[in-house]
């Protein structure tokens, strides 16, 4: 099992580009998480969908767009990006319950 | 909202030592508090989850203690080794089953 995967790994946008991250699990998970993380603000929820065809705002959903494409599948899409969008993007998922989270590698996104 | 607040410096000891690392929440006491390991350029890693009914809770070398009159955990590694450096992060279940996530403590442990 490959778990939670993320690409692109790392990206370089100018202000006002759009772009999509992309996280895939394999897990059969029904919960499905995007969260930035800053130097010294810790992991703060964007988007999470708690089921196939669910999206819920989080924490900072501002200049973001979700889609849960199918059970697998939960995009990130940034429509026009800002320097303050630079962040590391780490997607979870989890399969209820206690509420463990898998994480996958992040995406680190710098936006010019 | 809950808050969740770790301390931000950096915890150096020395290897065989135990480390302690603390967890404060502010506001109401969660359902639980998990910990994670996170080390550099990578995802968080779930490391244990304590109940609010529950006191300690170990596993192998780590030991998680909940205290809901100090609203506070406080993790520990015995024996720690230089392999444990990592930052360590805290994460407390919020309203709707979320998890609200504190900044996390970098270890280092030398040798």
């Amino acid at each position: 099992n490959a778990g939670v995967t993320q690409t692109p790994k790392f990206q370089v946008l100018k202000t006002g580009q759009s772009m999509t991250l992309q996280c895939a699990q394999d897990m059969n998970h029904n919960s499905m998480y995007w969260y930035r993380q800053d130097p010294g603000m810790g992991l703060r929820l964007i988007y999470y969908s708690a089921s196939e065809g669910t999206t819920d705002k989080g924490e900072v959903p501002n200049g973001y767009n979700v889609s849960r494409l199918n059970k697998r599948e939960f995009s990130l899409r940034l429509e026009s990006a800002a320097p303050s969008q630079t962040s590391v993007y780490f997607c979870a998922s989890t399969s209820g319950g206690n509420n463990e989270q898998f994480f996958g590698p992040g995406t680190r996104l710098t936006v010019l | 909202s809950q808050k969740i607040e770790q301390n931000s410096e950096a915890l150096n000891i020395q290897e065989g030592k135990t480390a302690t690392l603390t967890c404060n929440y502010t506001n109401y006491s969660p359902a639980y508090l998990q910990w994670y390991r996170q080390d550099p350029g990578r995802g968080p890693v779930f490391l244990l989850l304590i109940r609010e009914n529950e006191k300690e809770k170990r596993k192998e070398r780590l030991k998680v203690t909940f205290d809901t009159t100090l609203k506070q955990s406080l993790f520990h590694i015995t024996a720690s080794q230089p392999a444990d450096s990592a930052t360590y992060l805290c994460a407390s279940r919020d309203a709707g089953n979320m998890l609200t996530f504190g900044g996390g403590t970098r270890l280092m442990v030398k040798p």
